[in-house]
């Protein structure tokens, strides 16, 4: 089964507002947990990633948290732009029975009106 | 533009064709994935590839067939399709296996018919 997932399938929020975006994860032995951005007609791109040792991390405008011990991972985003209208994925990177490779959940859509 | 470049971006094929997805990078990454998109499910690895040698194969059927000639090209050929593998294929390319940045293409949106 999946071991990464998110909560809620799609996020509406309006311009300025700030956004949050939840996943939950299972597999405790993972590495890093990473947030991509996947916009209309094309593919995902990368946002920013927290090692598995943190608990917060911040870039422009993003800010992701880490709560280990509940499984939790969540994406911030600040002053939410008609831009940031995408989908969401949390994924993690992890060597399990597998190999090594990013495994992605399944994706939340944000819509940001103005 | 990120790099990585996906030929064609869209195909129709029947389930007696043969055909090839193309993927390109000129990032020097070490690393070429492809994955598979259907709407309302997660991104589903296919294969990873790793200085031209496959590392993983994620159990896809054998009507999938990767080929890596190259560290800069993938290639994934089709024949024999069902409609259920109609979906966006995306191909990625990383630094190394592991990275967490990935750089995608923007995919072949397949249909089998």
């Amino acid at each position: 089964g999946e071991s990464v997932g998110l909560h809620l399938p799609t996020l509406s929020v309006q311009e300025g507002d700030n956004s949050i975006i939840n996943c939950a994860y299972s597999n405790s032995a993972s590495d890093y947990f990473i947030w991509y951005k996947q916009e209309s007609g094309k593919g995902p791109q990368f946002i920013i990633d927290i090692r598995s040792n943190m608990d917060k991390r911040q870039g422009q405008r993003v800010t992701v948290l880490l709560n280990k011990t509940v499984k939790h991972l969540s994406l911030q985003i600040a002053a939410t732009q008609p831009g940031d209208s995408a989908v969401y994925f949390c994924a993690e990177n992890a060597i399990n029975q597998a190999g090594t490779a990013l495994i992605f959940g399944k994706g939340t859509t944000l819509s940001v009106s103005s | 533009e990120t790099g990585v470049t996906q030929t064609p971006r869209h195909l129709v094929m029947g389930m007696t064709n043969k055909k090839s997805l193309k993927c390109e990078q000129h990032l020097g990454h070490n690393a070429m994935y492809w994955y598979k998109q259907s709407a309302k499910k997660p991104l589903e690895l296919m294969f990873v590839y790793s200085l031209e040698e496959r590392v993983e194969n994620n159990s896809v059927p054998s009507r999938f067939s990767p080929e890596c000639p190259n560290s800069s090209h993938l290639f994934l050929h089709l024949h024999t399709l069902q409609p259920e593998d109609s979906a966006l294929y995306l191909c990625a390319s990383s630094q190394d296996v592991g990275s967490t940045e990935a750089f995608f293409g923007q995919g072949t949106r397949l249909t089998v018919v």
